[in-house]
C-alpha cells in the first residue's frame, strides 16, 4: 500500500531557529498538504501544493512540492513558542470513494524560549 | 473560515455499549465527509468516506457493521461505534469538504476522544 515517510520524528529547537521537515514516498501524489495538530485537536491545514515544483509560502512557513511528485518539504523560519505541535504531511490519491488523503506519521516540534 | 464541529469532544462508555459521534459543518454544505482514527502519537488513518444520501465507503480492514456511518444531510454525518470494546478507545476525527471544492480542501473537526472501560 501507499506510505509516506516523514522525518524527523521529533525536533527540539530554540526560539528563533529555522526548522525543516520532509516527506517522501515511493508513490506519486497529485497534491501534497501540510497540517499542524495541537494536542486534543483536529489538524489545521497550513499549506496545499498542487503542482510539481511548486513553492508556496504562508507567513513564516514555506513548502515545496517535489519535482518527482514523490516528496515535499516544509520549512518554518524564525520559530516561536506557538509553533509547538505535531506537523503532518499528507498526499492525496484517488480511492474508490474519490479523492482521499494518506498521512505521514508526523513531526513533533518543541520550541524552547 | 469554514467550521466543522464534532460532538461530543470526549466520551467514556462501558464495554458492550454503543456510542454515536456527530460531525457537523456549521457554515457550509458538504457532500463528502471523512472519518479518521488516530491512536496516541500515531498518524490519522482513514476509516471511511461518507457521501450524503448514499452508503459510506469503508477502507480495507474497517468493519462496516462495527462502525456505522450515516450521512443524512449536507451538514451532518454520524459515526456510531457499536458494541464498543477497550481496543476501540481512540481519537476519532472527521473532516468535511465544501460543495464544489476538491476533497483535499476538507476542514477537520476538533476530534472526539473515546475511552471504553
Amino acid at each position: 500500500g501507499q506510505q509516506l515517510n516523514q522525518s524527523p520524528q521529533s525536533m527540539f529547537i530554540q526560539e528563533g531557529e529555522d526548522v525543516s521537515m520532509n516527506c517522501t514516498s515511493s508513490s506519486i501524489f497529485n497534491t501534497w498538504l501540510w497540517y499542524k495538530q495541537d494536542p486534543g485537536e483536529g489538524p489545521v491545514l497550513l499549506i496545499a501544493l498542487y503542482k510539481a515544483g511548486e513553492l508556496t509560502s504562508n507567513g513564516r512557513l514555506t513548502a515545496q512540492f517535489g519535482i518527482t511528485r514523490k516528496d515535499s518539504f516544509l520549512n518554518i523560519s524564525a520559530s516561536i513558542p506557538s509553533d509547538v505541535g505535531i506537523y503532518f504531511c499528507a498526499g492525496a490519491f484517488m480511492s474508490q470513494a474519490g479523492t482521499a488523503l494518506i498521512f505521514g506519521k508526523g513531526t513533533t516540534l518543541s520550541v524552547s524560549s | 473560515g469554514a467550521v466543522v464541529s464534532q460532538h461530543p469532544s470526549r466520551v467514556i462508555c462501558k464495554s458492550g455499549t454503543s456510542v454515536k459521534i456527530e460531525c457537523r459543518s456549521l457554515d457550509f454544505q458538504a457532500t463528502t465527509m471523512f472519518w479518521y482514527r488516530q491512536f496516541p502519537k500515531q498518524s490519522l488513518m482513514l476509516m471511511a468516506t461518507s457521501n450524503e444520501g448514499s452508503k459510506a465507503t469503508y477502507e480495507q480492514g474497517v468493519e462496516k457493521d462495527k462502525f456505522l456511518i450515516n450521512h443524512a444531510s449536507l451538514t451532518l454525518s454520524t459515526l456510531t461505534v457499536t458494541s464498543a470494546h477497550p481496543e476501540d478507545s481512540s481519537f476519532y476525527i472527521c473532516s468535511a469538504a465544501p460543495l464544489g471544492a476538491v476533497n483535499t480542501e476538507a476542514f477537520f473537526g476538533q476530534g472526539t476522544r473515546l475511552t471504553v472501560v
